[in-house]
């Protein structure tokens, strides 16, 4: 199936910090991706969807300025947490659809701890 | 909205025992993906269902799609420790105007006794 990376797999920041995290397609492009968010013991939560060559769409809830959305290439989308908070703290996942859109690989996700 | 009702909640088992798992909905859903997330990890996908009533295996594990489209289970045959893991359904619904987006159901945790 496709590879999808993100990096770093684990970061540990000051709380008012900004932390960037990257996901990439390996080996296929992906004009869109998606960004979660996973609690202890929870399942998936979704945040946005990354789109290539235009705005990020939001969901319900999410704070667009605080978690800002940039899809760099068709290989790339980044999900920068901007003046992060101990509440912030959680592990994000990305996913990209393969080929027809009808599967989702995700990333092996993000471990975020705000201190 | 949609929601996915995944049970059961939690599962623990011998090792060699069969393994069974399901999801349901009151909404009808294009496709229908059962995913496997270790601690620490991203969900790997484990079976991928397209049609209504397809039966599709990998392995010891098999997953078939409900002909009315709201529903999939997922089974797995002669358990072993390596199967320990957090089972989750997705579903893409019907009619998102072509979006991409996945519906999650709660997970399956599976626990394996050696």
């Amino acid at each position: 199936g496709a590879v999808v990376s993100q990096h770093p797999s684990r970061v540990i920041c000051k709380s008012g910090t900004s932390v960037k995290i990257e996901c990439r397609s390996l080996d296929f492009q992906a004009t869109t991706m998606f960004w979660y968010r996973q609690f202890p013991k929870k399942s998936l939560m979704l945040m946005a969807t990354s789109n290539e060559g235009s705005k990020a769409t939001y969901e319900q809830g999410v704070e667009k300025d605080k978690f800002l959305i940039n899809h760099a290439s068709l290989t790339l989308s980044t999900l920068t947490v901007t003046s992060a908070h101990p509440e912030d703290s959680s592990f994000y996942i990305c996913s990209a659809p393969g080929q027809g859109g009808d599967t989702q690989y995700f990333g092996p996700g993000t471990r975020l701890t705000v201190l | 909205g949609q929601q996915l009702n995944q049970s059961p909640q939690s599962m623990f088992i011998q090792e060699g025992e069969d393994v069974s798992m399901n999801c349901t909905s009151s909404s009808i859903f294009n496709t229908w993906l059962w995913y496997k997330q270790e601690p620490g990890e991203g969900p790997v996908l484990l079976i991928a269902l397209y049609k209504a009533g397809e039966l599709t295996s990998n392995g010891r594990l098999t997953a078939q799609f409900g002909i009315t489209r709201k529903d999939s289970f997922l089974n797995i045959s002669a358990s072993i420790p390596s199967d320990v893991g957090i089972y989750f359904c997705a579903g893409q619904p019907i009619g998102e105007g072509g979006s991409e987006k996945l519906v999650f159901g709660k997970g399956t945790k599976l626990t394996v006794n050696p």
